[in-house]
């Protein structure tokens, strides 16, 4: 079975710093790669996500995110943060070309520091 | 892409009672998916209902506990049974209408309260 780690529970960063996110997934062949953000008391919005071809991939709101089959990793970066980017963020994989449901990490809190 | 009407919105319930969640989505789609988050948790999917069939449940979860109906392409259910506080939790519905520009779809979610 498929399974995905977010190593990181809390991440602070200062705003205007750069900011890279870390998902590793197992997974026996490339699945279906996504990041999702979740305000407080909001529901999910989908950042960005990785079926096949360019491994770079960019997003919504100057997220972008690089697929590294070496490493089994999807990391999400951004340049410059706004304080408007705190929040939790949620790796996720999907296997079965969308017959099955996704597998979710345990999120990474971001926390912007003025 | 799909969009999804989840309801109720929130709800509160009383312990020993049941839930009823209701999905609708605005084109057919041949899987839909329900989660749970529990507080302050990550999503677990707890099944997928796929028409004309019994639907598949996680490890962990049953159909006793979570029944689930999809009569048609459009439209799926999931029941809380006999709750306990413990599925005070954001349940939430998704479908996979393909590879465009949203991927999966989520609904807007269900947050239970069970005192």
């Amino acid at each position: 079975a498929q399974s995905v780690t977010q190593p990181d529970i809390h991440i602070t960063v200062s705003e205007g710093a750069s900011l890279e996110l870390r998902c590793n997934y197992s997974y026996g062949a490339t699945p279906y790669l996504f990041w999702y953000v979740q305000s407080p008391g909001q529901g999910l919005q989908l950042l960005l996500k990785y079926f096949s071809g360019d491994t770079l991939v960019q997003g919504i709101k100057g997220f972008e995110a690089e697929f590294k089959r070496s490493q089994s990793s999807f990391n999400l970066r951004k340049p410059s943060v706004h304080w408007s980017d705190a929040a939790e963020y949620f790796c996720a994989v999907g296997v079965g070309g969308g017959a099955d449901g996704l597998t979710f990490g345990k999120g990474t809190h971001l926390i912007i520091q003025p | 892409s799909a969009v999804i009407s989840q309801k109720p919105s929130r709800d509160i319930c009383q312990r020993g009672t049941s839930l009823t969640i209701q999905c609708q989505v605005d084109s057919q789609v041949t899987m839909m998916f329900w989660y749970r988050q529990q507080p302050g948790q990550s999503l677990t999917l707890i099944a997928t209902a796929n028409q004309g069939s019994e639907a598949t449940y996680e490890s962990g979860f049953v159909i006793d506990k979570f029944p689930i109906s999809r009569p048609n392409l459009t439209f799926s259910t999931l029941t809380v049974s006999n709750m306990s506080p413990e599925d005070s939790s954001i349940y939430l519905c998704s479908v996979f209408p393909g590879q465009g520009i949203y991927g999966y779809t989520f609904g807007s979610g269900t947050r239970l309260t069970v005192v």
